[in-house]
């Protein structure tokens, strides 16, 4: 069983639509990160979150911490082709020694 | 560009036998993870080192060893490997800051078992 649960596990819309991808825990974070992989690289990290119901926008993208550190969401508005790829959270437990990650959103965007 | 670069990129091996992945982590960073990736999955977390020492590790059997080297570069020993080892295998340094911990990955190491 994965610690982090993200959902949907696998996406395709139309270039300018808006999507929601979800990352449910049970856990506590003290942090949550979110990751895009293209295929046969390692992920790059887009966020981090750190305090609970915090807000951050990257240009068209929206992330969202949980107020109780448990969960969080990535919201892209009007997207667009370039955002194709697999959309990993992580979330780092209290001593820092691991990072569980979930096992990703598969986002394809159509033109 | 992270500044993590592993090496090889891409490796085959058979059955059984033993392989060695470098990582070199990113200036200043003295704490390195190593995950697998299968494919269609999210990173399994496999150790972690700090200064040299393992701080934590996932659900691997004894056979995933590793080293951290006090340039802070590192490597992922796999012995007696088997076929479910094959994957794309990532490592990440990261920097731990009042901010959290924020990790940089390299590119990967795509290993083949046959």
């Amino acid at each position: 069983t994965q610690l982090l649960e993200q959902s949907p596990q696998f996406l395709s819309i139309q270039e300018g639509e808006n999507l929601t991808v979800y990352c449910n825990s049970s856990s506590v974070f003290s942090s949550l990160q979110w990751y895009r992989q293209e295929p046969g690289e390692g992920p790059v990290l887009l966020v981090t979150v750190v305090t609970g119901g915090e807000v951050k926008k990257l240009k068209r993208l929206t992330f969202q911490f949980g107020d109780a550190r448990k969960d969080s969401s990535l919201h892209i508005t009007a997207a667009q082709p370039g955002d194709t790829g697999l959309y990993l959270c992580a979330g780092a437990v209290y001593n820092f020694n691991k990072f569980y990650f979930g096992s990703g959103t598969k986002l394809n965007v159509k033109p | 560009e992270t500044g993590v670069t592993q090496s090889p990129t891409h490796l085959i091996k058979t059955r059984g036998q033993q392989v060695t992945l470098r990582c070199s982590s990113q200036s200043g960073h003295n704490t390195v993870s190593w995950y697998q990736q299968a494919l269609g999955q999210g990173p399994q977390f496999i150790f972690q080192y700090y200064r040299e020492e393992e701080n934590g590790r996932g659900n691997f059997p004894p056979r995933f060893s590793g080293l951290q080297f006090p340039n802070y570069s590192s490597e992922l020993n796999v012995n007696a490997l088997e076929l479910d080892d094959s994957a794309l295998y990532l490592c990440a340094s990261s920097l731990v800051t009042s901010g959290g911990e924020t990790q940089y990955f390299g590119p990967g190491t795509r290993l083949l078992v046959l």
